[in-house]
């Protein structure tokens, strides 16, 4: 069975810094990625989605993803980030046909005005 | 876009009651959606794949008489928490599959907060 982990649990950067966060997954065949943005009190929403292609992936609000088949990850960057951009961030997999998303652990993304 | 109106967002209920949980799909027909649990500051956990016309689909450890799920029409599922107790407060999010190819990705409601008190 897939799985998805995701390395920090809690993020705290400075308005404009750069960032990057982890994803891993473990399945052996053809995966489909995610990555959602949970804002508080909200639902969850696609920032962006990888199913084939190019690797390097560009979603809503500035965020990209780069798929990097040869070490499981998929891993969520933005070059600059702003105090909006404080929410929970779950990568999740969809894989071999299954139809169901399995998500990672999810991370808490802090950002200081 | 496609939308998944999901009611209450918010229930407290007694312990030993039962609570019912909505999700709808909004101007699309949904013949899968699908129940999550998130407890605080964790994931999603996948407690059932509602399948239209049949019978859910549980995951494992998830209780099949204590987590009621009915899904019988192509807009409608839901899940029905029975003799609630203060263990199974907690976030329920319910998805739906977007119609067309696998590519078209998922959506999700709005999530309930049960507490049982």
């Amino acid at each position: 069975a897939q799985s998805v982990s995701q390395h920090n649990h809690h993020v705290i950067l400075s308005e404009a810094a750069s960032l990057e966060l982890g994803c891993n997954y473990s399945y052996g065949g053809t995966v489909n990625l995610f990555w959602y943005v949970q804002y508080p009190g909200q639902h969850l929403q696609l920032l962006l989605k990888y199913f084939s292609g190019d690797p390097l992936v560009k979603g809503i609000k500035g965020f990209e993803a780069e798929f990097i088949k040869s070490k499981f990850s998929f891993n969520l960057r933005k070059p600059s980030v702003q105090w909006s951009d404080t929410a929970e961030y779950f990568c999740a997999v969809l894989g071999g046909g299954a139809q169901k998303l399995v998500f990672g652990q999810g991370t808490r993304l802090t950002i200081n005005p | 876009g496609a939308v998944v109106s999901q009611h209450p967002s918010r229930v407290i209920c007694k312990s030993g009651t039962s609570v019912k949980i909505e999700c709808r799909s909004l101007d699309f027909q949904a013949t899968t959606m699908f129940w999550y649990r998130q407890f605080p500051k964790q994931s999603l956990m996948l407690m059932a794949t509602s399948n239209e016309g049949s019978k859910a689909t549980y995951e494992q450890g998830v209780e099949k008489d204590k987590f009621l799920i009915n899904h019988a029409s192509l807009t409608l599922s839901t899940l029905t928490v029975t003799s609630a107790h203060p263990e199974d407060s907690s976030f329920y999010i319910c998805s739906a599959r977007l119609p067309g190819l696998i590519t078209a990705g998922y959506t999700f409601g709005s999530g309930t907060r049960l507490t049982v008190v």
